[in-house]
């Protein structure tokens, strides 16, 4: 079956730090890939995406690129801030069937002024 | 507007009371999710409804059940709580064929 494996939380960093999160999955064929974020209190919401090897999503100076060879979709931002606080989902989905996502276990990240 | 909305955003209650949980979203779309989120944060689907009917039913006791009135709600029924009841979940939304899933900002239910 569909897995996703994150790197376990939580991360604690200073502001301006480099992140990376990582995440590897096992699918067959070829799934679309998913970073979505959890702010305190609030529901996950997506903050990029890649449907095919070698794309890579960015958003918000989030950066992730889709790696078949390695079956990894690390999560980096060159330089984080306190606003960043939150938990980070990778994901994946199979288009065959339809929206449903698996989810990996979540990694906790706090920046810390 | 808030796009997926659900209430209660907390419940407590005690084991063995039956409570609902419900979910609206505004976007137009027809596929509609409950999503269960422990301590740990570890996030599963549920449930999945398409346009009212039910496609995904994972393993989840028979006291837990969905009902969908019309394609815009998805409303979920749990019978006879459970201390392992006690959770965060997230109602969710999509287009049939999207990949991007609506969440709601989710309910704290809280079984003492």
């Amino acid at each position: 079956g569909n897995s996703v494996t994150q790197m376990e939380g939580p991360v604690t960093l200073s502001e301006e730090a480099f992140l990376t999160i990582n995440c590897t999955y096992t699918a067959t064929g070829y799934p679309s890939l998913f970073w979505y974020v959890q702010y305190p209190g609030e529901g996950l919401q997506l903050l990029l995406k890649a449907t095919k090897a070698d794309d890579k999503g960015s958003n918000k100076g989030f950066e992730a690129t889709y790696r078949k060879e390695t079956t990894s979709f690390h999560l980096e931002k060159g330089s984080v801030q306190v606003s960043d606080s939150a938990v980070y989902f990778c994901a994946l989905s199979k288009e065959t069937s339809g929206s449903r996502l698996t989810f990996g276990e979540g990694t906790q990240l706090t920046v810390n002024p | 507007d808030t796009a997926v909305s659900q209430t209660p955003k907390y419940l407590v209650t005690q084991m063995g009371n039956d409570k609902s949980i419900k979910c609206e979203q505004n976007l137009g779309h027809d596929t509609m999710y409950w999503y269960k989120q422990d301590s740990k944060k570890f996030l599963k689907i549920m449930f999945s409804y398409n346009n009212k009917e039910l496609i995904i039913n994972e393993t989840v006791p028979n006291r837990f059940s969905p009902k969908s009135p019309d394609k815009a709600h998805l409303n979920l029924h749990i019978n006879s709580l459970e201390l392992g009841d006690s959770a965060v979940y997230f109602c969710a939304s999509s287009r049939p064929t999207g990949s991007r899933l609506f969440f709601g900002s989710g309910t704290q239910l809280s079984v003492l």
